[in-house]
């Protein structure tokens, strides 16, 4: 089945303290990025990467990292965890349009952060 | 820049009723156009989409939308909703210049009563 995958679902922890969410797609897409959900706020992009060699920032990169080594992983680290990054996280993936720009993305299940 | 309004926070309508959830987005440059739902404790899911030609898109599960240059919208309408189309829905916008990413609306929130 294709799909995009994000471990943990739902992850607690401590301000500070490091932490990884992984994300996975079986799509061989080539571009990646990375959402944050907050109410009233609909999505916001934290970082994308249109290919193994290019990751840029979005809207709202402060206080978040990425790495994109292979094609199929895309994960997210928080090296010092804040509250105000209490959040919703959604992974997406998108197959290259016919003019080389990506066109709709495909979302994995989310990953639910809370940071005390 | 890109931006999306969605222009109603919430619609309760009567099952088997029709629907529609305004979207309008500003952008100075072409654009794709996107509509996606998210269930209760899930993840987004497309559900349409308009990237060129006909102006009116549809979905195998009876929504559509229709994409008005002049007026700037992309609204998505359904005649007779079901119980199970309770849900939020998610207007987005992206261009060739955007480097894939997707400015998101606020959400509207549908709720189909029996």
């Amino acid at each position: 089945e294709a799909q995009v995958t994000q471990n943990p679902r739902y992850l607690i922890t401590v301000t500070g303290k490091k932490l990884t969410v992984t994300c996975s797609q079986n799509m061989n897409h080539e571009y990646m990025s990375w959402y944050r959900q907050d109410p009233g706020l609909g999505l916001r992009q934290i970082y994308y990467s249109m290919n193994v060699e290019v990751t840029d920032k979005g809207d709202v990169p402060e206080g978040y990292k990425v790495s994109r080594k292979e094609k199929r992983n895309f994960p997210l680290i928080l090296e010092s965890p804040s509250p105000n990054q209490t959040s919703l996280y959604f992974c997406a993936s998108s197959p290259e349009g016919e003019r080389g720009y990506p066109y709709e993305q495909y979302f994995g299940p989310g990953t639910r952060l809370t940071v005390t | 820049a890109q931006s999306v309004t969605q222009l109603d926070s919430q619609v309760p309508v009567f099952e088997e009723a029709p629907v529609e959830l305004r979207c309008n987005y500003s952008s100075s440059v072409s654009v794709y156009l996107f509509w996606y739902v998210q269930y209760p404790n899930q993840g987004l899911q497309l559900l349409l989409k308009y990237l060129s030609g006909s102006t009116l898109v549809e979905s195998i599960n009876g929504f559509e939308a229709e994409f008005n240059k002049s007026q700037t919208s992309f609204h998505l309408r359904k005649p007779s909703v079901h119980i199970s189309d309770t849900a939020e829905y998610f207007c987005a916008v992206s261009s060739p210049t955007s480097y894939g990413k997707l400015t998101f609306g606020q959400g509207t929130i549908l709720t189909v009563h029996p």
